[in-house]
């Protein structure tokens, strides 16, 4: 069955800095994967979702994930941190019947 | 505003009682879903609804029940037999045309001593 692989469970940037946070799916290529964002006691929100065909996606908040099929990656970017950033991320790949499996999160701090 | 609605934000219980956790949605979606969060575990499917009147167990579904009677509403209760009920509780909801793709209510923090 698919999952996802989130290296890092924290990460620590400084305000204006890129903002990295990885993701590597774990065989087959999906044909969706998805980053959302869960700030401090509140639910999930959808960042963005790659679809089969498209290399680099946009999603809000100034994000976006490129799609490398050669790394079995799916890594979130931003180029400049802010610290409203700060928050948990969590990669979610396919399985099954209409259910995602959720990585194990990254917590992300902007250091001011 | 169409959402999907988690009551309350905080529940207390004592050790044996069972609870039931509110989640109603008017985005008029077909599935339904009940997460767990634990810190450092992701998410962890509970249960599942594809249509009214009928679920699935997730991967975690022992000391839990569901009922799905209404296409709005997926109530989770969390019986005496859960043997760690204390955990962050969240309800997410799927239209049928966007496939995989998950919207999440506030959540329920459920505390139980």
């Amino acid at each position: 069955a698919q999952s996802v692989t989130q290296l890092g469970s924290h990460v620590s940037v400084s305000e204006g800095a890129l903002v990295l946070l990885r993701c590597n799916y774990s065989s087959s290529v999906p044909p969706y994967l998805f980053w959302y964002v869960q700030y401090p006691n509140q639910g999930l929100q959808l960042l963005l979702k790659y679809t089969t065909g498209a290399t680099l996606v946009k999603g809000i908040n100034g994000f976006e994930a490129e799609f490398k099929k050669s790394e079995t990656s799916f890594h979130l970017t931003k180029p400049s941190a802010h610290m409203s950033d700060a928050a948990e991320y969590f990669c979610a790949v396919p399985r099954g019947n209409e259910k995602l499996t959720f990585g194990t999160g990254t917590r992300l701090t902007i250091i001011p | 505003d169409g959402g999907i609605t988690q009551s309350p934000k905080y529940l207390f219980r004592k050790e044996g009682q069972n609870v039931t956790l509110s989640c109603e949605q008017n985005l008029n979606h077909d599935a339904m879903y009940w997460y767990r969060q634990d810190p450092g575990q992701g998410l962890r499917l509970i249960y599942y609804s594809q249509i009214v009147n009928d679920f699935q167990k997730g991967d975690i579904a022992e000391g839990y029940s569901v009922s799905r009677e209404k296409k709005e509403s997926f109530p989770l209760t969390v019986t005496s037999a859960q043997k760690n009920p204390t955990a962050f509780y969240l309800c997410a909801s799927r239209n049928r045309d966007r496939a995989y793709e998950q919207y999440f209510g506030p959540g329920t923090r459920l505390t139980v001593t």
